[in-house]
C-alpha cells in the first residue's frame, strides 16, 4: 500500500520560509490529490492544503497567502512552502494522499509527522 | 469558515461499552464528513468517510451516520485499543476538522 514519508528541516527561524517535503512510495502519484495538515503540541488537527496532480490546488484560506504546494511526479514527491513563519508555525506536519468519493473530501493515507520548531 | 464542534470534548468509558460521539456543522455540509481516529504519536487513520461509509480494513463495530448539521460516530462494543482522539473533518469547504474527542477507558 501507498507510503508518504515527510522530511526537511527540524528547526526554522523566524520570517524565514519552512519547507517539507513528502516521497511517496509504493504508489503512484499520478492520480489522488496530495495535502499537508498540521497540529501544533497537545491541539487539534489543521488542515493546509492539497493539490491535485493535475495542478488544482486548494488552500486554507487562513495560509493562503503564506503557502505553495507543488509536486515533482519524476520524483514521486510533493512538497509544502510556508513563508513568512512564526512561532505560531510551530507543530508536527503531516503529509497525506487524498481522494473524494460520494462527494466528500478525505485524508486515507498519511505520513508518520515531522516536528518543525520555528525559533531563533 | 465552517466550524464543527464535537461533543463531549472528552469521555471516559468502559470495555464493551456503546459510545457516540457528536459532531454539528454551523452550517449544512450535506453529507461531506469524515471521521478519524488518532492514538498518541501516530498519524491519524480515516475511520468514516461521507458520513457513514466505512473505511476498508476499519473493524465493523465503528459506525458512522447524520447529514446535514448532524453528525455522529458510533463504536459498538468499545475495544482497548479504541483509546484514542476522534476528530470529525467536513469537505464542504475550506476544509476544516472538529477540535477532537479524547477517548478514554
Amino acid at each position: 500500500q501507498v507510503q508518504l514519508q515527510e522530511s526537511g528541516p527540524g528547526l526554522v527561524k523566524p520570517s524565514e520560509t519552512l519547507s517539507l517535503t513528502c516521497t511517496v512510495s509504493r504508489g503512484s502519484i499520478n492520480s489522488h490529490y496530495w495535502g499537508w495538515v498540521r497540529q501544533p503540541a497537545g491541539k487539534g488537527l489543521e488542515w493546509i492544503g492539497y493539490m491535485h496532480y493535475g495542478g488544482n490546488t486548494n488552500y486554507s484560506p487562513s495560509l493562503k497567502s503564506r503557502q505553495t504546494i507543488s509536486i515533482d511526479t519524476s520524483r514521486t514527491q510533493f512538497y509544502l512552502s510556508l513563508s513568512s513563519v512564526t512561532a505560531a508555525d510551530t507543530a508536527v506536519y503531516y503529509c497525506a494522499r487524498g481522494d473524494y468519493r460520494s462527494g466528500s473530501f478525505f485524508l486515507d493515507y498519511w505520513g508518520q509527522g515531522t516536528l518543525v520548531t520555528v525559533a531563533s | 469558515d465552517i466550524q464543527m464542534t464535537q461533543s463531549p470534548s472528552s469521555l471516559s468509558a468502559s470495555v464493551g461499552d456503546r459510545v457516540t460521539i457528536t459532531c454539528r456543522a454551523s452550517q449544512s455540509i450535506s453529507n461531506y464528513l469524515n471521521w478519524y481516529q488518532q492514538t498518541p504519536g501516530k498519524a491519524p487513520n480515516l475511520l468514516i468517510y461521507a458520513a457513514s461509509t466505512l473505511q476498508s480494513g476499519v473493524p465493523s463495530r465503528f459506525s458512522g451516520g447524520g447529514s446535514g448539521t448532524d453528525f455522529t460516530l458510533t463504536i459498538n462494543s468499545l475495544h482497548p485499543e479504541d483509546v484514542a482522539t476522534y476528530y470529525c473533518q467536513q469537505s464542504y469547504s475550506p476544509y476544516t476538522f472538529g477540535q477532537g474527542t479524547k477517548l478514554e477507558i
